[in-house]
């Protein structure tokens, strides 16, 4: 079983629209949580950390389920520069280990 | 700012030949990490090191060897290529207490 598992898409949305990602972990000792954006042949780049309690970057928002093992992002008033594909990292206890999701795509159309 | 910086980002390898991937960064992260990237599969931690001198496996250490003689370098040598090691390897630095990951640009290997 993945460590991180996350809905492959694509999602196709229309400008403005807004559209929420998940992803589920399997192990409930992990400590820490992250979204990152991968734009096409780059690298992966931090988009934002998440925490218990909900947090809120602009547009993005992100939640933690730790009883249910899930994480979410919502991007709100989608733009067409939010094309790119979504990753969904969990780490492990003292930041050791870091797995990833494989990725969620995400097209947002004109 | 160089931040992670990968060389080569470009490779052709054939089987049996071996060679080594750099990794330095400039930013005196304790923690550094190489990881591989396939299609449908997400980026899969290889290797990893916590301070010079520490390193540990990953998820998929088979093949690879590294070490971490100084903070700011941790290479990963390919022992002797196999086409299943065909792949974009990208290196990663963080500072431990926030758990951000830098990332370098990736070197994207070919094995025939």
């Amino acid at each position: 079983r993945k460590e991180v598992e996350q809905d492959p898409g694509p999602f196709n949305v229309p400008e403005g629209a807004t559209v929420a990602f998940n992803c589920t972990y399997s192990n409930s000792a992990s400590q820490s949580f992250f979204w990152y954006r991968q734009d096409c042949r780059k690298e992966p780049k931090l988009l934002m950390s998440v925490y218990s309690s909900g947090n809120e970057d602009g547009r993005f928002t992100a939640q933690l389920n730790r009883a249910s093992q899930y994480i979410s992002l919502l991007i709100r008033d989608s733009k067409l520069s939010d094309s790119a594909t979504y990753l969904c990292v969990v780490g492990g206890y003292n930041f050791n280990k870091f797995y990833f999701g494989s990725g969620t795509k995400l097209n947002v159309k004109p | 700012n160089a931040g992670v910086t990968q060389t080569p980002k470009f490779q052709v390898l054939k089987t049996g030949q071996s060679m080594t991937l750099q990794c330095a960064q400039d930013m005196n992260h304790e923690y550094m990490s190489w990881y591989r990237q396939d299609p449908g599969m997400g980026l899969r931690l290889i290797h990893y090191s916590v301070g010079a001198g520490i390193t540990d496996q990953g998820e998929v250490p088979n093949g690879y060897n590294v070490s971490r003689s100084t903070t700011e370098d941790f290479p990963l040598r390919l022992l002797s290529a196999a086409p299943s090691q065909t792949s974009v390897y990208f290196c990663a630095s963080s500072y431990r207490r926030t758990g951000e990951l830098f990332f370098g640009e990736g070197s994207r290997l070919t094995v025939l």
